[in-house]
């Protein structure tokens, strides 16, 4: 079964510190892997997109990395701020597809 | 600033009624996706169409949601009738597919529905 997990479910940080957010996936074979970046009682905002043969990508404090081999993918964040506080989901689109296949997300509180 | 509207924001019903939610993707853009949000099961896709024509509806229950493009700037998704576990936030989004490439996709603030 195509399925995207991530950890933690939840984190707590402070303002300033760096953290780093997990996803594993099943999904085979693949086209490309996003993060999205959720704020409460928003719309998901794109963050970045890598494609199989991409290994990083960063969207300025945002860097992602994939692993096709052992198909994993972290989000790093760098010196942390306030408006950092959101859930953000990895996806993965299944190869020749549209289809988007979502995690659960992490929800990260960043506090002053 | 070009960016997907939905309307209503919130809507909140009683269990039997119809509901209809109303997406405006960007213009230009040839894809649009219907999504699902819950707690328990986070973002699901619904359908999508391209250049207007039902691509996928695998995700919708058949039997109550019915998803349509009437021209390229609305999108709608009708529940009829509505139940309560249809309670969760809708989400349209759009994207311009050209051939071979990955492309985002841009979605809107979502449609809150409550069934009572």
């Amino acid at each position: 079964k195509n399925q995207v997990e991530q950890s933690p479910q939840s984190l707590i940080i402070l303002e300033g510190k760096n953290c780093t957010l997990q996803c594993n996936y099943t999904v085979s074979p693949f086209s490309n892997l996003r993060w999205y970046k959720q704020d409460t009682g928003r719309g998901p905002v794109s963050l970045t997109i890598m494609t199989f043969s991409e290994n990083t990508k960063s969207n300025g404090r945002y860097t992602a990395t994939l692993d096709a081999d052992t198909k994993q993918s972290s989000l790093h964040i760098t010196a942390s701020q306030l408006s950092d506080s959101a859930s953000y989901i990895c996806v993965v689109t299944l190869y020749n597809t549209d289809k988007l296949i979502f995690g659960t997300g992490t929800r990260l509180q960043v506090f002053p | 600033d070009a960016r997907v509207t939905q309307t209503p924001r919130h809507k909140v019903t009683e269990m039997g009624q119809e509901v209809t939610m109303r997406c405006q993707p960007i213009l230009g853009h040839n894809t649009v996706f219907w999504y699902r949000q819950t707690m328990m099961q986070g973002l699901e896709l619904l359908a999508y169409f391209r250049n207007r024509a039902p691509l996928d509806d695998s995700g919708m229950p058949k039997d109550r949601f019915s998803a349509e493009m009437p021209d390229a700037t609305l999108a709608t998704l009708k529940i009829q009738p509505s139940e309560p576990r249809d309670s969760a936030v809708y989400f349209c989004a759009s994207g311009l597919v050209r051939l071979a490439e990955t492309y985002e996709q841009y979605f809107g603030p979502g449609t809150r529905l409550t069934v009572t």
